[in-house]
């Protein structure tokens, strides 16, 4: 356990209201990162960070804004949410070993489902 | 683009036999290769990772790479019903940033 949460868990909304999704971590890992998850597509990552305040765009960004103001949490924001981004979204960390080099393994939070109406 | 090939399945395996899982990828310089366990409706968990040719074993697991070939691999011996899932491969190329395949279903027969 990497000590990901990520809030909500389960969401529904309609098509064109704003969404915030949150991770929160307590292990103070540098870098941080969203990805949807779809039927036939696997992992897809949005956006990731590897700093506070520095973000960095995926292959699947359009339509997704985030944040991070504090080490501890990123936030992804669907500005106006439409029925193609109702998905799986998880969040994942890279683990800091002890040495204080980051490794490139990545562990995942247990997932937030969104279903856009 | 860089691409992580997977068979979608469903593999079907019987109880206590070998599971081959592999997995091909497409950009040379990928440096870190990982496969990942997903039960359904549950996140990714790290099996193995791998970032040398050969093999690498944890416990009932072994990963091969062949980086000339481009081909990794995970096998599971002496297969279990918990071990049925969804496997993900994860591939690293020169960044902070992950390439996944869509993931081989395997069912395990008892």
């Amino acid at each position: 356990d990497a000590g990901i949460t990520q809030s909500p868990r389960h969401k529904v909304t309609e098509t064109g209201t704003p969404v915030t999704l949150r991770c929160h971590q307590t292990e103070n890992h540098r870098y941080m990162y969203w990805y949807r998850q779809d039927p036939g597509h696997g992992l897809r990552l949005i956006h990731y960070s590897y700093g506070v305040k520095d973000t960095d765009k995926g292959e699947v960004s359009d339509g997704y804004s985030v944040s991070r103001s504090k080490t501890e949490d990123f936030l992804l924001t669907l500005e106006s949410a439409t029925s193609s981004q109702t998905s799986v979204y998880f969040c994942a960390i890279s683990e800091r070993a002890e040495s204080g080099r980051y490794t490139d393994t990545q562990y995942f939070g247990p997932g937030t489902r969104l279903t856009v109406l | 683009q860089k691409e992580v090939e997977q068979n979608s399945g469903p593999l079907s395996v019987p109880e206590g036999a070998i599971a081959s899982l592999n997995c091909t990828y497409s950009d040379r310089v990928s440096q870190s290769f990982f496969w990942y366990r997903q039960y359904s409706g549950k996140s990714p968990e790290l099996i193995m990772s791998i970032y040398s040719n050969g093999d690498k074993e944890d416990g009932r697991f072994t990963a091969q790479l062949n980086k000339a070939s481009q081909y990794v691999s995970l096998l599971i011996r002496d297969s279990q019903p918990s071990d049925s899932a969804t496997y993900l491969c994860a591939v690293k190329s020169g960044n902070e940033k992950l390439t996944f395949g869509t993931g081989t279903r395997l069912t395990i027969i008892p």
